[in-house]
């Protein structure tokens, strides 16, 4: 299984909801990220996450809130977001310190009326 | 701080050889990443160099000099589906940050 799983695929969301966005891997890796991608844009790092532990956050506002249930799973939980928040949104998983992939998944593209 | 520049964008012809440049400046350096990301999906791996020299991969090769701060991806026999953007990635420590990726356009 070398797959990263997110869900929703896509997601709309009013200024005043709380949704969550959800991702998954079952190849062992340790380390997780968050990234979040306008158009015609590289993604830019959000969270990243070291044996489930929180080890970076680029400045991210507090409306974006990471968690890590499991070595497995990765949530991002989402309030009170702006519209200029609306993105595709990318998990990727590594193992810390590997020499090879880091594995994205399909993204969860999120739009904020 | 930290720099990762490439080309905004590119154009070569179907068949044709292309060299996409990434210059970095970073804080850490633990390998250097090569994405390709087609308009509307994730990035997909490309290849990976830690140590200087040419990684080969098929139609794709990667160069890096460490010393210059320098990366290449060559593609060779371009193809159609070719066309997207190419993301150079430098890995410091956890943190693996994108450049500003290349638009490369495959003309017939």
């Amino acid at each position: 299984d070398t797959e990263v799983t997110q869900t929703p695929k896509h997601l709309v969301m009013g200024m005043t909801n709380k949704k969550s966005l959800k991702c998954e891997q079952h190849m062992g890796h340790r380390a997780m990220y968050w990234y979040k991608q306008k158009a015609k844009k590289p993604p830019e790092l959000m969270f990243v996450y070291s044996y489930e532990k929180l080890s970076i956050n680029e400045s991210v506002p507090s409306r974006f809130s990471p968690e890590c249930p499991n070595s497995s799973l990765l949530n991002l939980h989402l309030h009170a977001l702006q519209p200029e928040d609306s993105a595709l949104y990318l998990c990727a998983s590594m193992t810390p310190g590997a020499t090879g992939e880091l594995f994205f998944g399909e993204g969860s593209r999120l739009t904020v009326l | 701080g930290q720099n990762i520049d490439q080309p905004t964008e590119m154009t070569a012809t179907e068949g044709a050889i292309v060299q996409i440049n990434c210059t970095y400046q970073t804080s850490g350096f633990n390998g250097l990443f090569w994405y390709q990301q087609h308009a509307g999906e994730a990035p997909t791996f490309l290849s990976y160099n830690v140590l200087d020299g040419l990684e080969e991969k098929g139609r794709f090769s990667s160069f890096l000099s460490r010393s210059k701060g320098y990366s290449y991806l060559l593609l060779k026999e371009l193809q159609m589906k070719d066309s997207a953007s190419y993301l150079c990635a430098v890995l410091g420590g956890d943190k693996l940050i994108f450049g500003t990726g290349t638009r490369l356009q495959v003309f017939p």
